[in-house]
């Protein structure tokens, strides 16, 4: 609806697997981001990409590990991660990056919920 | 540090009533003021965005204020409606590089018929 894709919608991993979030933008932005929604926590913004260079890295651990082949498609690897990484993980894209200083509409996909055992 | 607090946390109205949530912040320097919309399972959806100089914007029946020098926005739903129901989040930008974007924990709707 968006314009931005996601899958999966649902994954559950346990703690030794390793998998990966896709997400798609149909928008012809050059922006993506990665966020994680926890409940009743703020979205944390994770990752920025810009051009397929990746512009921002708000301290995320490395067993998340981003990968932007081109400016549509935005993955996040999964590896060895912990119970409290389970969470709703959120895609987006904008026009230009830096959302600080643009009024760019940023959007989002629906999000993978994510479930780690 | 910079902050956004989000009020009331949760709020129930009857369906076609009007209804105001707020937004405080301390954020400096100040770039903009986004408001979104999240239904159950979505992502957010984008519904206004100001800068220092607007002091309101209207999308449909959400009014966005903005008063800089208080640091203070408000968000009101006019005529309220069922599908109005979602989580509303407040989203701040400072000018610095160091925490750019400071999210609410935004503030959940529910609109009874």
């Amino acid at each position: 609806e968006t314009g931005v894709t996601q899958t999966p919608r649902h994954l559950v991993m346990g703690m030794t697997n390793k998998k990966s979030l896709k997400c798609e933008q149909h928008l012809g932005h050059n922006a993506m981001y990665w966020y994680k929604q926890s409940a009743k926590k703020p979205l944390e913004l994770m990752f920025v990409y810009n051009f397929k260079e990746q512009t921002e890295n708000n301290s995320v651990p490395s067993r998340f590990s981003p990968e932007c082949p081109n400016s549509s498609h935005l993955f996040l690897h999964l590896h060895t991660l912990q119970p409290e990484d389970s969470a709703l993980y959120l895609c987006a894209s904008s026009l230009t990056p830096g959302l600080a200083d643009s009024t760019d509409t940023q959007y989002f996909g629906p999000g993978t919920r994510l479930t780690v055992l | 540090k910079n902050q956004v607090e989000q009020s009331p946390q949760s709020l129930i109205i009857l369906e076609g009533k009007n209804c105001t949530l707020q937004c405080n912040y301390t954020v400096s320097p100040f770039s903009n003021l986004r408001w979104y919309k999240q239904d159950t399972g979505r992502g957010p959806v984008s519904l206004t965005i100001m800068t220092f100089s607007e002091n309101t914007k209207s999308n449909g029946r959400y009014t966005a204020t903005l008063d800089a020098d208080t640091k203070q926005s408000s968000l009101h739903i006019t005529a309220s409606q069922l599908s109005d129901s979602a989580s509303y989040i407040c989203v701040v930008s400072a000018m610095n590089r160091d925490d750019k974007i400071i999210f609410g924990k935004g503030t959940r709707l529910h609109i009874l018929p």
